[in-house]
């Protein structure tokens, strides 16, 4: 069994704060990496699809990165907002591995 | 564009009784996915679909649950007889065939709202 991790488990930041979670992975045999969103009662919402070592993908506020032969990518929030406020989901495509996600609660 | 439906949202069954849940992916999506999640823990794959053929099923928990996909469309995931650790959240997710060079696992997956599966 393959372990993905995720850290922090939870954080609380101030509207306005820019803030960073981590993903780690095994670094063999890898295809994917993807990002999700999830509010809670809803349908986690996809982010990011990261393929190749070294990807860095942009969305607005977010963006993420990817190291595939250290194992791990990181996900950053510049500039929180409420609204921001959600789990955020890291999946290892590879086998289909999900993280248990880290909790964002975004303080107005 | 119509996203990924589930039904039902919700369900409650007594253990032993036999639940049917059925997922309609985006239309064009070859790839169709089975997830579970248990209450305070990771999502988990239970298996994978393209078109009609079970891809990998590697997920599935025992010989109590099935999934079918007739005609590469819906999906059902039929579990029989329930029990108690079969409670959970079941989500499906569908993802288009993967461009020239890629697999499966790259391509954006869209999931659906979840059936909330209660075993009595």
């Amino acid at each position: 069994i393959l372990n993905v991790e995720q850290s922090p488990q939870s954080l609380h930041v101030q509207e306005g704060d820019s803030t960073n979670f981590t993903c780690s992975f095994p670094s063999s045999n890898f295809y994917a990496l993807h990002w999700y969103r999830w509010e809670t009662a809803k349908s986690p919402e996809a982010l990011f699809v990261m393929t190749l070592n070294g990807d860095e993908k942009k969305k607005g506020r977010i963006s993420a990165t990817l190291n595939t032969k250290e194992g791990y990518s990181y996900l950053y929030i510049k500039g929180s907002q409420p609204e921001d406020s959600a789990t955020y989901l890291c999946a290892f495509m590879s086998q289909f591995y999900f993280g248990t996600g880290t909790s964002l609660t975004v303080i107005p | 564009e119509a996203g990924v439906t589930q039904f039902p949202s919700h369900s409650v069954i007594e253990k032993g009784q036999t639940v049917t849940l059925r997922c309609d992916p985006i239309s064009g999506h070859d790839n169709l996915y089975w997830y579970r999640r248990v209450m305070g823990k990771e999502i988990k794959f239970l298996l994978h679909f393209v078109k009609e053929s079970k891809q990998d099923e590697s997920g599935m928990p025992n010989n109590r649950f099935l999934a079918e996909r007739t005609g590469g469309t819906y999906s059902t995931l039929k579990v029989q007889p329930a029990e108690l650790e079969d409670s959970g959240v079941y989500f499906c997710a569908s993802s288009p065939p993967p461009g020239t060079g890629a697999t499966a696992s790259q391509e954006t997956q869209y999931f659906g709202p979840g059936t909330r599966l209660l075993v009595l």
